[in-house]
């Protein structure tokens, strides 16, 4: 059974960039089934899907946060990154990370990034 | 893009009611639909996918229905474990992907 695990800071200043990176276990990143994916809900809201890519570095991303994002993914250590720029209190929410097979079958605990000063 | 609406946004209900929770696709989606639910701090949980296939360990409770636009989720009998929020997600344009607004059900 995969299991995701999400990791970087959770507090970003407004302008930076937030960086995190899913840790996938239990199964290999470089599996032909799956696309990884970057889903976020700010406090209080519902799911936003951020973008999703393939083993081979194929990327998605919603058109909302296209020129913004960057998803990468290290096969070498079976995780897979988010980057998002320009950061603003818009951006303050739970990031997940998850498998996506058509749906998002595995999911990380979420990871909390408060975008403040 | 694929745009997802639910209704109600949110509805109360008792132990023991039916419950039907309604999704709409902005355009034709075959059965590229699944439900998830989310309590409170956690992570979603897929329930259904392809409209109507119930995710492993999902109680047969938990049922759905539709294909091109309109889709339902529907409970039978609600427990108490079932109070929670409610997204609908298509996957017709994937791997990009859409979830709905969500639905939460509460206690009445």
């Amino acid at each position: 059974q995969l299991q995701l695990q999400e990791s970087g800071p959770g507090l970003v200043k407004p302008s930076e960039t937030l960086s995190l990176t899913c840790t996938v276990s239990g199964g290999s990143i470089s599996s032909s089934s799956y696309y990884w994916g970057w889903i976020r809900q700010p406090p209080g809201k519902g799911l936003e899907w951020i973008g999703s890519i393939y083993y081979s570095g194929s990327t998605y991303y919603n058109p909302s946060l296209k020129s913004r994002v960057t998803i990468s993914v290290d096969t070498s250590k079976n995780q897979f990154s988010l980057k998002l720029s320009s950061v603003t209190a818009a951006d303050t929410a739970v990031y997940y990370c998850a498998s996506l097979h058509d749906y998002a079958d595995y999911w990380g605990q979420g990871t909390l990034v408060t975008v403040s000063s | 893009d694929i745009q997802m609406t639910q209704s109600p946004s949110s509805v109360s209900a008792s132990v023991g009611d039916r419950v039907t929770i309604t999704c709409r696709a902005s355009q034709g989606i075959s059965s590229w639909l699944a439900w998830y639910q989310q309590k409170p701090g956690k992570a979603p949980k897929l329930l259904i996918y392809a409209a109507s296939s119930l995710q492993s360990g999902v109680p047969s409770r938990f049922s759905g229905s539709g294909s091109g636009t309109d889709f339902t989720l529907t409970i039978s009998s609600l427990q108490p474990e079932d109070f929670a929020t409610y997204y609908c997600q298509q996957a017709n344009s994937f791997p990009g992907i859409t979830f709905g607004p969500g639905t939460k059900v509460d206690i009445k």
